[in-house]
């Protein structure tokens, strides 16, 4: 059974480095063919696709985001961490981590974090 | 950027309807099409995956099709849990963007 769960602080102050952790079990990164990205979802509004890591380390970025983001796997602790520089009021939102499956759907998806940007 | 344009944005129905999602890409995306469908206060459910192949799990009632810029996702004899909002997705290429949503209401 495949689970992801989200973790990480729930207000951050403009300007600061925000830095997630997604947790999971029930799958490796060393295996082939693996993937988990991050999504997320300002209030009210739609989703958005951030960043994905794949077993072989090939890394895919949002290119608007690109310049704030960086993804990175710990094989041996089944974690994959997510940066985003320069905080600012507008990336309030509910980040979400997930696995890829094939075709690069989301099958599995952790319960999501919210992450509230304020002073 | 493949930009992704969901119609309608909201979608008004009633139980034992069957209804119809469109999502149309800026440019050719083969089949890679995923549907989602999104509760409030819940993570997105994977329904559809490759334009038409349903995920294991997903009722039969949920199906897609299309290929190329134009696709479809159809909900047939809805029922109260079905009201939610759904969301199509390109991975053809990164960043694989998605649609804009479609909410469901009764």
């Amino acid at each position: 059974q495949i689970t992801l769960k989200e973790s990480g602080p729930p207000l951050v102050k403009p300007t600061q480095t925000l830095t997630l952790t997604c947790t999971f079990s029930g799958f490796s990164l060393a295996t082939s063919g693996v993937g988990v990205g991050w999504i997320r979802q300002p209030p009210g509004k739609a989703l958005e696709w951030l960043a994905l890591i794949y077993w072989n380390d090939d890394r895919r970025y949002s290119p608007s985001l690109k310049s704030r983001l960086t993804i990175t796997k710990d094989t041996s602790k089944n974690q994959v961490v997510l940066t985003m520089t320069n905080m600012d009021p507008v990336d309030t939102a509910t980040y979400y981590c997930a696995h890829r499956q094939i075709y690069d759907a989301f099958d599995i998806w952790g319960q999501g974090t919210m992450v509230t940007v304020s002073s | 950027d493949i930009q992704m344009t969901q119609s309608p944005s909201s979608l008004s129905a009633s139980v034992g309807d069957r209804v119809t999602i469109t999502c149309r890409a800026s440019q050719s995306i083969n089949n890679y099409l995923n549907w989602y469908q999104q509760k409030p206060g819940k993570a997105p459910r994977l329904l559809i995956y490759a334009a038409s192949s349903l995920q294991s799990g997903v009722p039969s009632k949920f199906s897609g099709s299309g290929s190329g810029t134009d696709f479809t996702l159809t909900i047939s004899s809805l029922q109260p849990e079905d009201f939610a909002s759904y969301y199509c997705q390109q991975t053809y290429s990164t960043p694989h963007n998605f649609g804009q949503g479609t909410n469901l209401e009764i």
